[in-house]
């Protein structure tokens, strides 16, 4: 097990509709990606945080949000949801080692 | 920018046969590099990185700053190599990390 967990695992909602994300980081790692994976953009940057700060962000929408708060898990806040929003979200966590450890991550449909 | 480029979104190759996927990036500094590994069904796995200068499962990269690439090779192709395969680079400030689109390498039997 790589140490990041992600919930839920699948997730099927309707558009318009609202849903959060759950990522627990590795242990000891400070640093949480977020990463939306579609078929046609691949593997996009959407967020960072650090010890519960905003680092960088990517191409995070503004209907998208997250946040980590003081025990290092994080949340990815989705609303207002759209039929694109379906993909693999995938947290990451790091930089243990220098590298990125990744959870499963979460299928998000929208119908 | 900074910025990495994989130009290829699918490569097919016969089992046996070398391949190659290609990597360029754009980064202003000295920055570390790395291939990571989606097999179907399972999570985004470090591969290797530029630093370790290490052959994992037969795969090996070299950094040409000259060329700013890191393409991924291996010289005889396993079915069990069919996998996304992504690079990646880590920026020497704030610990970002950015990816390629991916590579999908589909090995023929």
């Amino acid at each position: 097990d790589s140490g990041v967990t992600q919930t839920p695992k699948h997730l099927i909602t309707a558009t318009g509709q609202r849903v959060t994300l759950r990522c627990s980081p590795r242990s000891g790692d400070l640093s949480v990606y977020w990463y939306q994976q579609s078929l046609d953009q691949g593997l996009q940057f959407l967020i960072q945080y650090y010890n519960g700060e905003e680092r960088a962000k990517g191409n995070i929408l503004e209907r998208f949000s997250a946040q980590q708060f003081p025990d290092l898990h994080s949340e990815l806040n989705l609303s207002s949801l759209e039929l694109g929003d379906s993909a693999l979200y995938f947290c990451a966590s790091g930089p243990g080692a220098n590298v990125l450890t990744f959870g499963a991550g979460s299928r998000l449909t929208v119908l | 920018a900074q910025r990495v480029t994989q130009p290829e979104k699918l490569l097919s190759v016969f089992k046996g046969a070398p391949v190659e996927l290609k990597c360029n990036y754009s980064y202003s500094g000295s920055p570390e590099l790395f291939w990571y590994v989606q097999y179907s069904r399972q999570r985004l796995q470090l591969l290797l990185r530029h630093i370790s200068r290490e052959s994992i499962k037969g795969f090996t990269a070299d950094l040409n700053k000259g060329e700013t690439s890191f393409h991924l090779k291996k010289p005889f192709a396993q079915e069990e190599d069919s996998a996304m395969y992504y690079c990646a680079l880590k920026s020497n400030t704030g610990n970002q990390f950015y990816f390629g689109t991916g590579t999908s390498l589909t090995v023929i039997p």
